[in-house]
């Protein structure tokens, strides 16, 4: 079954940062694209960031270009997003999604839980 | 940046209904569509993909149509599964979403 799980969301202060991860299974990871589409509380599904399958290639949302880095270890089957100077606006739950294929085609096709990042003083 | 825009963006309707959802985008993005449905407190569930090929395990009262700039998601007899909130994706250019359109019960 494939699986994904979203850890490391949490309450963080403005201008602090925080990293997420996604732990996959199920499926070879190395096969496909991944990406992280957030979601405010009570709004729209918005995309933040997609990788390639060998990280050849990247993309982001303007609203996080320059804060958010996306990355993934093939190795350990893990993507990971660092989020730097965080803002209110930041404030969503956060899923990792998988893609349908390898390069950055932007289609999902299974997604994660969600882990929540709240950013608040 | 490619827009989405759907519409409505709440859908009272009841069971055996048949109902569908319209997804415009601000160019063409060609047959680069998606649908996904989500209920409260959970993941999308991707439906559709390239606008008109339903997901293994999709039932098929769902179906989708359309090309260029607009396209529908189509439910041939509402089931009481299927009160959720539908989203479209282009992913022609990046993987913008619609804002949603939420189906109620009638």
């Amino acid at each position: 079954e494939v699986q994904l799980v979203e850890s490391g969301g949490g309450l963080v202060q403005p201008g602090r940062s925080l990293r997420l991860s996604c732990a996959a299974s199920g499926f070879i990871f190395d096969d496909y694209g991944m990406y992280w589409v957030r979601q405010a509380p009570g709004k729209g599904l918005e995309w933040v960031s997609g990788i390639s399958w060998n990280s050849g290639s990247i993309d982001y949302a303007d609203s996080v270009k320059g804060r958010f880095t996306i990355s993934r270890d093939n190795a350990k089957n893990s993507l990971f997003l660092q989020m730097n100077s965080l803002r209110a606006e930041d404030t969503a739950l956060y899923y990792c999604a998988k893609g349908r294929g390898s390069s950055l085609t932007w289609d999902m096709d299974v997604w994660g839980q969600g882990t929540t990042v709240t950013v608040s003083s | 940046d490619i827009q989405m825009t759907q519409s409505p963006s709440t859908l009272s309707a009841s069971v055996g209904d048949r109902v569908t959802i319209t997804c415009r985008a601000s160019q063409s993005i060609t047959n680069l569509l998606a649908w996904y449905q989500q209920k409260p407190g959970k993941a999308p569930k991707l439906l559709i993909y390239q606008v008109s090929n339903l997901e293994s395990g999709v039932p098929s009262r769902f179906s989708g149509s359309g090309s260029g700039t607009e396209f529908t998601l189509t439910i041939s007899s509402l089931q009481p599964d299927d009160y959720a909130t539908y989203y479209c994706q282009q992913y022609n250019s990046m993987g913008t979403f619609g804002q949603g359109t939420k189906l109620e019960i009638k």
